[in-house]
């Protein structure tokens, strides 16, 4: 079975422009999360999809990032303009639902702002 | 709120011997309690996971974690070490049924010597 797909694996760019991250959950997978994870910590969540609804955007930096699950599968987070300080590893998992379900983890993309 | 404790950044132990990461946690309710270990520049793989019913459990390569409810904690161990169980360890705890946001401890590195 495939696990979570993301690319692009490392991103380089200068501060100001924009970027996008993709994430393919593993099939049959209706929660997709976005975490964020800075050197040195754990994960944090960004955002939760179930299929297609954003229900926890609550640590969302709104004015900065946004993100999509148009079809229920696949998703994009969006960061325009991206600051010195969005330098980190953006995850995406997903899992199931339902109770005591288990996320599993994507390899991330290492984003660096110049 | 909720949150996970990691006292130790980096834990030491020497190949054969028995290793042990220590977790606590504060939830209200009934703990979900999840492990998960980072390799570099790779995602978070799933160890094990406690939800209920026995206290001691068996997860992934030989890993196996004791729920202390008097304790509020959530230790992982395994009784010999390998070398290629060198990586970042997480802790994870969420409040209960799904949807529930889970919240990550900042990690500990392991280093098994050979």
């Amino acid at each position: 079975e495939a696990g979570v797909v993301q690319s692009p694996r490392y991103k380089i760019i200068e501060k100001k422009q924009p970027v996008a991250f993709w994430c393919n959950p593993i099939s049959g997978h209706n929660t997709l999360y976005w975490y964020l994870q800075n050197l040195g910590q754990g994960p944090e969540l960004l955002i939760r999809y179930e299929n297609e609804e954003a229900v926890d955007d609550s640590q969302l930096p709104k004015d900065r990032f946004s993100a999509e699950r148009l079809k229920g599968v696949d998703s994009t987070l969006k960061i325009q303009p991206a600051e010195l300080g969005d330098s980190a590893v953006y995850l995406c998992a997903s899992s199931e639902g339902g109770k005591a379900d288990t996320q599993y983890f994507g390899p991330g993309t290492r984003l660096t702002v110049l | 709120a909720q949150s996970v404790a990691q006292p130790e950044d980096q834990v030491n132990v020497a190949e054969g011997n028995p290793l042990t990461v220590k977790c606590t946690y504060s939830v209200s309710g009934n703990p979900y309690l999840f492990w998960y270990v980072q390799y570099p520049n790779r995602g978070l793989q799933f160890l094990l996971k406690y939800i209920t019913g026995d206290n001691l459990v068996k997860g992934s390569y030989g890993f196996e974690a004791e729920f202390n409810k008097s304790q509020t904690s959530f230790h992982l161990k395994k009784p010999s070490a390998l070398v290629s169980d060198s990586a970042l360890y997480f802790c994870a705890v969420r409040r209960g049924a799904a949807g529930n946001k889970l919240t990550f401890g900042g990690g500990t590195r392991v280093l098994v010597k050979p």
